[in-house]
């Protein structure tokens, strides 16, 4: 079984601060994990993806994430909001590379001030 | 690019009607899957298939079945929609498992709303 939590359902940020999304999962096999982002009647995008390898996982926009075992956590973080980051962003679980069933956390929508 | 096409991005149907949802991917995936998305939920998942002609439940098929007659296609059913099945439904395909890399899409979406 899997499943994953994202512990805020808003966040606000002024533009040109950081960025902190929380996630914990449960995952009963080696998981992989995702963040997407959703930007307002828009699709789904990959921001990044952590399969095993590197725990700092590196994706687009400026966007990152730390793998940690042992709190559970897979937290995406981002040095700097831009307006354009305005969006909701969904966690997401999955094993075998993630090929298989996704589950998704509920999201988190992402608000920058101006 | 792989390309996931669904045939509506918006569709009004009746209460009582049965409703076909048809999704389309042209890369030749094994996988396929039906997702429906509400808002403070975010995607749940209704079925799926590895394969032409298999089917599995997932996390809320009630009300749902499916249909995979061909590699590259794979319906979603309502068999008598409901109100409550007023939704953004996403269809997605992938790669085998353990095929080494990430090859998950999604389509754009339906939008199906149910009066």
């Amino acid at each position: 079984a899997q499943s994953v939590t994202q512990l805020d359902s808003h966040v606000s940020v002024s533009e040109g601060t950081p960025v902190l999304l929380r996630c914990n999962y449960s995952s009963s096999y080696s998981p992989s994990l995702f963040w997407y982002v959703q930007h307002p009647n828009k699709g789904l995008q990959l921001l990044l993806k952590y399969t095993s390898a590197a725990t700092l996982v590196k994706g687009i926009n400026g966007f990152e994430a730390e793998f940690k075992k042992s709190e559970t956590s897979f937290h995406l973080t981002k040095p700097s909001a831009h307006m354009s980051d305005a969006a909701e962003y969904f966690c997401v679980v999955s094993a075998n590379f993630g090929n298989e069933k996704l589950t998704f956390g509920t999201g988190t929508r992402l608000t920058i001030i101006p | 690019d792989v390309k996931v096409t669904q045939s509506s991005r918006y569709l009004v149907k009746r209460t009582g009607e049965k409703v076909f949802l048809e999704c389309v991917q042209d890369m030749d995936h094994e996988n396929m899957f039906w997702y429906r998305q509400d808002p403070g939920l975010g995607l749940r998942l209704i079925y799926f298939s590895y394969d032409v002609k298999m089917k599995e439940k997932g996390d809320i098929p009630e009300g749902y079945s499916v249909s995979r007659e061909k590699k590259e296609r794979f319906s979603l059913i309502l068999e008598s929609a409901s109100t409550n099945q007023t939704s953004m439904y996403l269809c997605a395909s992938s790669f085998p498992p353990g095929a080494g890399s990430y090859g998950y899409t999604f389509g754009s979406g339906t939008r199906l709303t149910v009066v």
